[in-house]
């Protein structure tokens, strides 16, 4: 039972590329999510969706956009890197009921 | 909308005593669920434990506790026989029992529990 498999760890770009942070997982989940840390501003929501077909925004949407076409895989897209998109990246899936998420380890992401 | 608050950002324990971490939270709500994660230096987030408002019973998770105080809002953690391992940031979280957006969490910004041999 792998959970939530979350890749790249680690990814260095440059202002301005594109890339597609990717999210699975193989628990049935019907809520996904995506997280940003930050130091000193904890975690914060960037989309979310409740279940294949379904997307909103959360909290932080600016520069990023998600598509859920299955139950398992909630890609996060950053459609022009800048400077400020630079933090950790936390995907996070649950049951629909208040079940406490599962996380994925995380992707640090440096823009440059 | 929903706050969480965690007053304590640094705290420390000896090994083997214990130590509570405060969470204070804000909400109109009746039916919602707290957590405690705990992130360590490898930066997994791990579910430590899970609370319903609806239910008055304490959780416990062999050396975690919580003390849930629903009029007062307050979900405090109790480790206990604090280990080493334990040395990590400990965030409560709030979720919503509502749906749709309401079901994101709400995070505090943190406490981070240093564990002294």
């Amino acid at each position: 039972n792998a959970g939530v498999t979350q890749t790249p760890k680690f990814q260095v770009l440059k202002t301005g590329q594109s890339m597609t942070l990717q999210c699975a997982q193989d628990m049935n989940h019907e809520y996904m999510s995506w997280y940003r840390q930050d130091p000193g501003m904890g975690l914060r929501l960037i989309h979310y969706s409740v279940g294949a077909g379904i997307t909103d925004q959360g909290e932080v949407p600016n520069g990023y956009n998600v598509s859920r076409s299955t139950t398992e895989d909630f890609p996060l897209r950053l459609l022009s890197a800048a400077p400020s998109q630079t933090s950790v990246y936390f995907c996070a899936s649950s049951y629909r009921a208040g079940g406490g998420y599962t996380f994925g380890s995380g992707t640090r992401l440096t823009v440059v | 909308a929903q706050t969480v608050t965690q007053s304590q950002p640094e705290m420390s324990v000896q090994e083997a005593e214990t130590v509570t971490l405060s969470c204070t939270y804000d909400t109109s709500e009746s039916d919602y669920y707290l957590f405690w994660y705990k992130q360590p230096p490898s930066r997994q987030m791990i579910l430590v434990i899970r609370q319903e408002a609806y239910k008055q019973q304490n959780a416990t998770e062999n050396r975690f506790s919580v003390n849930f105080q629903k009029a007062a809002k307050s979900f405090s953690l109790k480790i206990s026989d604090s280990q080493l391992g334990d040395a990590a940031m400990y965030f409560c979280a709030y979720r919503s029992d509502g749906a749709g957006n309401n079901r994101k969490l709400i995070w505090g910004l943190g406490t981070s529990l240093a564990v002294n041999p």
